[in-house]
């Protein structure tokens, strides 16, 4: 069975950091594009990040451009959400999920991370 | 900035059928934009329904389908049920690596 486990939420002070972690189980991890994807309370899904198998390539959403860095160690079959200069915006709940085809597959549970002073 | 476009409600009769979709301020959704969708209730993860376009993802009973129906991608719900009271998400792939969400729509079932 495929599992993804996020970690590492909680409450920062704005400008502050965090790193997300995302434990995958069930599946061939290296193999899979790995999403991460963000909802702000009362909001909406926003994607925010992408990382090939490899971990050569790497994409965000321009609202995480040059603060977040996805990352990803496939000898431990975890993919990692560095999280810096946080803003109060980035309030939200935080999702990984494996992204066969352009899209997103099986998703985690989620881990809340909160930007407040 | 091209958004992603989604109606903010529907509701549908008990068995009956409703059309979900998914456009673009500017322009037309294609095969080549990859639509996806995934289904959320309060308080829960998501779960994918549908990917390029029409491929339900594992599971997914065949109650779900997608298509492209004019300029549009769009997520069909066949005899619908009280647990299908739901929000719905569709994702764009708009190349070079970046998926973009539509603001969702919140279906009722009544």
């Amino acid at each position: 069975e495929v599992q993804l486990l996020e970690s590492g939420g909680g409450l920062v002070q704005p400008g502050g950091s965090l790193r997300l972690s995302c434990a995958a189980s069930g599946f061939t991890f290296a193999t899979y594009a790995m999403s991460w994807v963000r909802q702000a309370p009362g909001k909406g899904l926003e994607w925010v990040s992408v990382i090939g198998g490899s971990g050569r390539s790497t994409f965000y959403a321009d609202s995480v451009k040059g603060r977040f860095t996805i990352s990803r160690d496939n000898s431990k079959n975890t993919l990692y959400l560095q999280m810096n200069s946080l803003r109060a915006e980035d309030t939200a709940v935080y999702y990984c999920a494996n992204s066969p085809n352009y899209a997103m597959d099986v998703w985690g549970q989620g881990t809340t991370v909160t930007v407040s002073s | 900035q091209t958004v992603v476009t989604q109606e903010p409600s529907f509701s549908v009769s008990p068995g009956g059928t409703v059309t979900l979709t998914c456009g673009l301020s500017s322009g037309s959704v294609s095969t080549n934009y990859y639509p996806s969708w995934y289904q959320q209730t309060p308080g829960q993860a998501p779960r994918t329904l549908i990917y390029s376009t029409n491929t339900r993802s594992s599971g997914v009973p065949d109650r779900f389908s997608g298509s492209i129906l004019g300029n549009k991608a769009a997520l069909t719900i066949t005899g619908a049920q009280a647990d299908d009271e739901s929000d719905y998400y569709c994702v764009l792939y708009m190349g070079s690596g970046i998926r973009v969400f539509g603001g969702g729509t919140k279906l009722t079932v009544l």
